[in-house]
């Protein structure tokens, strides 16, 4: 069975200061990777996606992620946040070739002026 | 275009009582999922739709959850004899094809459920 662990439940940070939402999984086959954005009141949305390649994936709003196979990690980074980053962020995993997306619990980053 | 629409956006409901939530998903996305998102926790799947067919009805909590697809385009959950901790927000979820290439999911608003 697959899972998905978000290290932290909430992350603070002021604003234009670098941030790392960490994301951890288990799987036992190929998968495929994810990270979501949920802005309040909002619906979520991708961010970016990690099939197949280069293992650096970058996203909307200067967003990027690396996909590190024998960490089995794929930690969310920007080297300078905004205010309007303020949001929560769903790393998610699905098996290559299969529909059923296993999601985290979710990081609440919080950006402070 | 229009993107995927879910109703009714909130829904007060008394204990005991059966609710009924919609999901249209985008135009032409042959793939529907209906996830659970409950307070302070992350996303749970339900229930996975390609085409009018579900094949994996693993994450539905109890048989007093069901739902359908007709014409491979509307789908609606139906919570029977609804309880206090099946309150939660209802998120229905598109994308246009599954099979091979695991596709991004475009998520509607959800559907806030409480249940008095």
């Amino acid at each position: 069975a697959q899972s998905v662990t978000q290290l932290d439940s909430q992350v603070p940070v002021f604003e234009e200061a670098p941030v790392e939402l960490r994301c951890n999984y288990s799987s036992s086959v190929s998968v495929y990777l994810f990270w979501y954005v949920q802005y309040p009141n909002q619906g979520l949305q991708l961010l970016l996606k990690y099939l197949s390649g280069s293992t650096l994936v970058k996203g909307i709003n200067g967003f990027e992620a690396e996909f590190n196979k024998s960490q089995t990690s794929f930690h969310l980074r920007k080297p300078s946040v905004h205010i309007s980053d303020t949001a929560e962020y769903f790393c998610a995993v699905s098996n290559t070739g299969g529909f059923k997306t296993i999601f985290g619990a979710g990081t609440r980053l919080f950006v402070k002026a | 275009g229009a993107g995927v629409s879910q109703s009714p956006s909130n829904k007060v409901t008394e204990k005991g009582k059966d609710v009924e939530l919609r999901c249209d998903p985008i135009s032409g996305h042959t793939a529907l999922y209906w996830y659970r998102q409950s307070l302070g926790q992350g996303l749970e799947f339900l229930i996975y739709f390609q085409g009018n067919s579900a094949p994996d009805k693993s994450g539905l909590p109890s048989d007093r959850f069901s739902a359908e697809r007709t014409g491979g385009s509307v789908s609606t959950l139906t919570i029977q004899r609804t309880q206090q901790e099946d309150s939660a927000v209802y998120l229905c979820a598109s994308s246009p094809k599954t099979l091979r290439e695991q596709e991004t999911q475009y998520f509607g608003p959800g559907t806030r459920l409480l249940v008095l």
